[in-house]
């Protein structure tokens, strides 16, 4: 079956611009999680859904950055008024349950000039 | 969710055994060890997982001491498609949302 999916593959923006990033999870996958990759940082982290639960946004880095997810399915990670330090991969993983193996994206890479 | 410590780079000779440690010395009784990968330029893929017992699947052997202080990964044969970088991760798995912490990792350099 079809993996999770993330578009575009490729954003670049100016700084102070607003952009959305989308994520397809595998279907039936009921957590969904927003990591991102830059050079300094690594592996980081962002926001974690399950289900109707409240998501986890413990690892949003500003209040610049949100996230919804409707009807249980497409997500969508927004930057508000971007900075250059927000250039990064954005990745999005989904899981059937919380614990078990997450699948990855391969990522949005987003370049803010 | 407990810290890891892995070596920062690692060669193999392409058909050998690859043996990635990790040390997870103050894991606690709820905690998983997962194993990650990441390719260049793709997104981080599941290889295995486990708590206590040695756990096998067609990836790879994922072998925890009996203190659980430390594991090991095994690449039964390594293929030049093995290198990748590789993520031990510590994580309470549901009872914690199942969010994943990355290290720095393991760099795998398989070597024709």
């Amino acid at each position: 079956g079809a993996g999770v999916s993330q578009s575009p593959s490729n954003k670049v923006t100016e700084k102070g611009k607003d952009v959305e990033l989308r994520c397809d999870p595998i279907s039936g996958h009921t957590a969904l999680y927003w990591y991102r990759q830059s050079l300094g940082q690594g592996l980081e982290f962002l926001i974690y859904f399950q289900g109707n639960s409240a998501p986890d946004k413990s690892g949003l880095p500003s209040d610049r950055f949100s996230a919804e997810r409707t009807g249980g399915s497409v997500s969508t990670l927004t930057i508000q008024r971007t900075q250059q330090e927000d250039s990064a991969v954005y990745l999005c993983a989904s899981s059937s349950d919380p614990g078990t193996s997450q699948f990855f994206g391969p990522g949005t890479r987003l370049t803010v000039l | 969710d407990a810290k890891t410590t892995q070596p920062p780079s690692m060669d193999c000779a392409e058909g050998r055994a690859a043996n990635l440690p990790c040390n997870h010395s103050t894991i606690s009784g709820n905690e998983y060890v997962y194993w990650y990968r990441q390719i260049h330029s793709q997104g981080p893929q599941y290889i295995i997982h486990g708590l206590k017992n040695n756990e096998t699947n067609e990836m790879a052997s994922l072998i925890i001491t009996e203190d659980r202080k430390s594991s090991t990964l095994i690449l039964p044969h390594a293929t030049l498609r093995d290198t990748a970088v590789y993520y031990c991760i510590v994580s309470r798995g549901s009872s914690n949302t199942g969010k994943l912490i990355f290290g720095q990792g393991t760099t795998l350099q398989v070597k024709p």
